[in-house]
């Protein structure tokens, strides 16, 4: 089993469309919990980053955390165009070596 | 003004040559990383320098050689190139103890070898 495991996509759905990625994990150890973005052929930018069960809103951007089940989602509002991208769950320990382990990433792609 | 620069940007190469990648990153970070992304997008951690010093060393074959000459630069050798290296290589960087541990990426490296 993958530390963490993401659902693979690809996701096709309408502008305006509430989109929800999700990502579990295996290891209780992680505390940081990242979404980062990335458009074809340029690297990946974070995008949202939380280190607590709970939600967290920036825009139309809401990420979910839940420790308890291992579980963490991000949330796309009024979904445009330009969020056609792939989107990457990154978990971190933190610690000395602030090492990431990520997901496999899930392809989304945003029709007009 | 940017942040994580990566050279070169393209690199076609025939199987069993010796190539180098180059990282350069101007925001005052003192920890960098090489990650490989292969055809499924899947992104892996290969090497991380803290301050010139190797602090993380996947399960990478010995072919590859990083070096830190400053905490700005990570360089990234291959020798004996094979077809399973192809792929891209992108180099990250980040403040060691920062609020948020966060890592910005470089725009990547493709490596084909043929």
């Amino acid at each position: 089993q993958k530390e963490v495991e993401q659902d693979p996509g690809p996701l096709s759905v309408p502008e305006g469309a509430i989109v929800s990625l999700n990502c579990t994990y295996s290891n209780s150890a992680f505390q940081y919990f990242m979404w980062y973005r990335q458009y074809s052929r340029k690297g990946p930018e974070l995008l949202m980053y939380t280190y607590s069960s709970g939600n967290k809103e920036d825009g139309r951007f809401t990420a979910q955390v839940d420790k308890s089940s291992k579980y963490i989602s991000l949330f796309i509002r009024d979904s445009q165009p330009s969020d056609s991208a792939t989107y990457l769950c990154a978990l971190g320990t933190g610690g000395a070596t602030n090492k990431l382990i990520f997901g496999t990433g899930t392809l989304l792609a945003v029709q007009p | 003004d940017t942040a994580v620069s990566q050279t070169p940007k393209y690199l076609v190469t025939q199987m069993g040559n010796d190539k180098s990648i180059k990282c350069e990153q101007n925001l005052g970070h003192d920890t960098m990383y090489w990650y490989k992304q292969d055809s499924k997008k899947f992104l892996k951690i290969m090497f991380s320098y803290n301050n010139k010093e190797l602090i993380i060393n996947e399960t990478v074959p010995n072919r590859f050689s990083p070096k830190s000459p400053d905490k700005a630069h990570l360089n990234l050798h291959i020798n004996s190139l094979e077809l399973g290296d192809s792929a891209v290589y992108f180099c990250a960087s980040s403040l060691q103890g920062g609020a948020r541990n966060e890592q910005f990426f470089g725009p990547g490296t493709r490596l084909t070898v043929l």
